[in-house]
């Protein structure tokens, strides 16, 4: 099974940081490489997919970029509505696997 | 505007079943893929499975730790998808979620508001 890596588990930031949360993959899955934000209480929301392509409506502050093993999720300028937890979710053969999730946290 | 709303969680026993359903709308449902995801307390996201559309074969994945007790149905003529649940465990307690699964993306697009199961005697 293919295993998904987030680093770091947690990480604490002030609005308009530049922020970059990276997703390791165990073997090559190419650029099938999702990226969702998730809020307390509420259902994931998907960010990016194909590792760069970022999901209609979602703000241009979020960027995705990496294939085959790396993968990497950037926020721009961090506003107050990005604090939240973010997994990665990997697609090879069948299944889809998450990575542990990253916590953003207000410093 | 897409909608998915789940329902039929609840309180069970170890070895006991559940099914779960999901009402979908605001898309063709005979058409999509749909996956269910689960969310144990605290802890992070699981795929549990997918059902591609008839038209693709109307085939159906599992996750391992969920394969041969859980299966994904659907009903395009009632635009619904369940999720029966048999031989239950306290791990498999948490949040299920419906949601769209793109075929062209392998990507979760729409998520409903999640279900809560919870096994426990």
């Amino acid at each position: 099974d293919i295993q998904m890596t987030q680093s770091p588990s947690t990480l604490s930031a002030s609005v308009g940081d530049r922020v970059t949360i990276t997703c390791r993959a165990s073997q090559s899955i190419s650029n099938w490489l999702a990226w969702y934000q998730q809020k307390p209480g509420k259902a994931p929301k998907l960010l990016i997919y194909k590792a760069s392509r970022v999901e209609s409506g979602v703000p241009s502050r979020f960027s995705g970029s990496g294939s085959g093993t790396e993968f990497t999720l950037t926020i721009s300028s961090l506003q107050p509505d990005d604090f939240a937890t973010y997994y990665c979710q990997q697609y090879n053969s069948y299944w889809y696997t998450f990575g542990q999730g990253t916590t953003l946290e207000i410093k | 505007e897409v909608q998915l709303v789940e329902s039929g969680g609840g309180l069970v026993k170890p070895g006991g079943s559940l099914r779960l359903s999901c009402a979908a709308s605001g898309f063709t449902f005979s058409d999509a893929w749909m996956s269910w995801v689960r969310q144990a307390p605290g802890k992070g996201l699981e795929w549990v499975g997918r059902i591609k559309s008839r038209v693709d074969g109307g085939t159906t994945d599992y996750a391992a730790p969920v394969k041969g007790r859980f299966t994904i149905s659907r009903t395009d003529s009632d635009d619904t998808l369940y999720l029966q649940m048999n031989s239950l465990k306290n791990e498999d307690t948490g949040v299920y979620y419906c949601t769209t699964d793109h075929s062209d993306r392998y990507a979760l697009g729409n998520w409903g508001q999640g279900t809560l199961v919870t096994v426990s005697s």
